[in-house]
């Protein structure tokens, strides 16, 4: 069982579309992550959160923003995604940012960009 | 920069036998955490097993256990009494002792447990 969730599991969106992916996790970890991962290949760091402020922008697009409303959520908003950003999409957490901890990932979104 | 490196793309075993996967990496530093994690058809990536560079003796959990070698910077995954619920892909990962660094991954093994 995954102490990360994340919704939706899967995801149909037209270009012009608004939608956004979420994450919750209950363990108290202060930093949580997205990654990116296409089909075969390993997962691909996009964001990481620290104690609820962003500290690592690994050169995401804009049309990728993230926000962390509080200690155990973390979102994802999509905006005129294009259809190269299908891939599955990775929530994180470990007990902080800075140490060797073990990152906990949830089950993934699937997005398909139409 | 690191690397981690995962030379063979596919693997199988039959079930109930022994399998080793591996996994080579690139570092300077001396201190860090090694893992392998694993990602069935579901898709969740699952922590298998963690290693810390500092201890000597190789993690075990359960049916799975590594090989560290430190001065090689080798560090495969051995999975014994193979089942068919093991059939996924596996990825070892590296990260440093260092403030803000990150996981890196290997490309991944794929396994397949035929019955």
């Amino acid at each position: 069982d995954t102490e990360v969730t994340q919704t939706p599991k899967h995801l149909v969106m037209g270009m012009t579309n608004k939608k956004s992916l979420k994450c919750e996790q209950h363990m108290g970890h202060r930093a949580m992550y997205w990654y990116k991962q296409k089909a075969k290949k390993p997962p691909e760091l996009m964001f990481v959160y620290s104690y609820e402020k962003l500290s690592i922008n690994e050169s995401v697009p804009s049309r990728f923003s993230p926000e962390c409303p509080n200690s155990s959520l973390l979102n994802l908003h999509l905006h005129a995604l294009q259809p190269e950003d299908s891939a599955l999409y990775l929530c994180a957490s470990s007990q902080d940012r800075d140490t060797g901890n073990t990152i906990y990932f949830g089950e993934g979104s699937w997005l398909t960009v139409v | 920069a690191q690397t981690v490196t995962q030379s063979q793309p596919e693997m199988s075993v039959q079930e109930a036998e022994t399998v080793t996967l591996s996994c080579t990496y690139d570092t300077s530093e001396s201190d860090y955490y090694l893992f392998w994690y694993k990602q069935p058809p579901s898709r969740q990536m699952i922590l298998v097993i963690r290693q810390e560079a500092y201890k000597q003796q190789n993690a075990t959990e359960n049916r799975f256990s590594v090989n560290f070698q430190k001065a090689a910077k080798s560090f495969s995954l051995k999975i014994s009494d193979s089942q068919l619920g093991d059939a996924a892909m596996y990825f070892c990962a590296y990260r440093p002792y260092l403030v803000g660094n990150m996981l890196t991954f290997g490309g991944g093994t794929r396994l397949m447990v035929k019955p």
